[in-house]
């Protein structure tokens, strides 16, 4: 079974512009999730779909959002980039989603810097 | 602010040791906790994890302990390798979320 996907693995844009992450689940896995990795900050929760539904959202600006496909596969979009943006963005997927207990399957990650 | 709280940046042990990563929480009603462990260059993996009906879990080299009083869990690695060499992450599981603390880099030498 082929693991979680994501595209592109680096990154580079200028302040201001936008960008869109894309992330291949698990065959089967209804759910996708996206994290942000800072250092110091740890991974922090940005949102998750469930079957092309947004289902929880963490404590981020609206520039960043997300969608997914009837496939299962997600895109996040961060808008007006800023310095501080710059991070690991990774998604996980898994067959029930966050919060059941069930463990999740991470990709390895999309590296952004902005400029 | 952060529910979910890793002390110790790093840690350092000599193989064949003992490794203890220490994880505190805020919210007494988190009743899941999971583990993962991150290579660089790569998306963390699953470990362990842990309900709060039990104040133990073990998996081959790996135990994980909860202490619910304190608000407390700890990964116990025996006998730790250099392969364990890695950033590990704790993580409560409330409804609807995953809360990760920030992450303990261990490092393993000969």
């Amino acid at each position: 079974k082929a693991g979680v996907t994501q595209t592109p693995r680096y990154l580079i844009k200028t302040r201001g512009q936008q960008v869109t992450l894309s992330c291949s689940p698990i065959s089967g896995h209804r759910s996708v999730s996206w994290y942000q990795q800072t250092p110091g900050q740890g991974l922090q929760f940005l949102f998750e779909y469930f079957s092309e539904t947004q289902r929880n959202k963490g404590n981020f600006p609206g520039r960043f959002s997300g969608r997914q496909f009837s496939n299962s596969r997600s895109e996040m979009n961060v808008s007006t980039l800023e310095l501080g943006d710059s991070a690991l963005y990774l998604c996980a997927s898994s067959s029930q989603g966050v919060g059941t207990n069930e463990k999740l399957f991470f990709g390895s990650g999309t590296q952004l810097s902005v400029l | 602010d952060q529910q979910v709280k890793q002390n110790s940046p790093s840690l350092s042990v000599q193989e064949g040791r003992i490794s203890i990563l220490n994880c505190d929480y805020t919210n007494s009603m988190f009743d899941y906790f999971l583990w993962y462990k991150k290579y660089p260059a790569e998306g963390p993996t699953f470990l362990i994890s842990i309900s709060s009906i039990k104040d133990k879990n073990e998996d081959g080299r790996f135990t994980v302990f909860l202490n619910k009083s304190a608000k407390h869990l700890s990964l116990h690695i025996v006998p730790s390798q250099p392969g364990d060499s890695a950033v590990y992450f704790c993580a409560a599981s409330p409804p609807d979320k995953l809360i990760f603390g920030t992450g303990t880099r261990l490092q393993v030498f000969p």
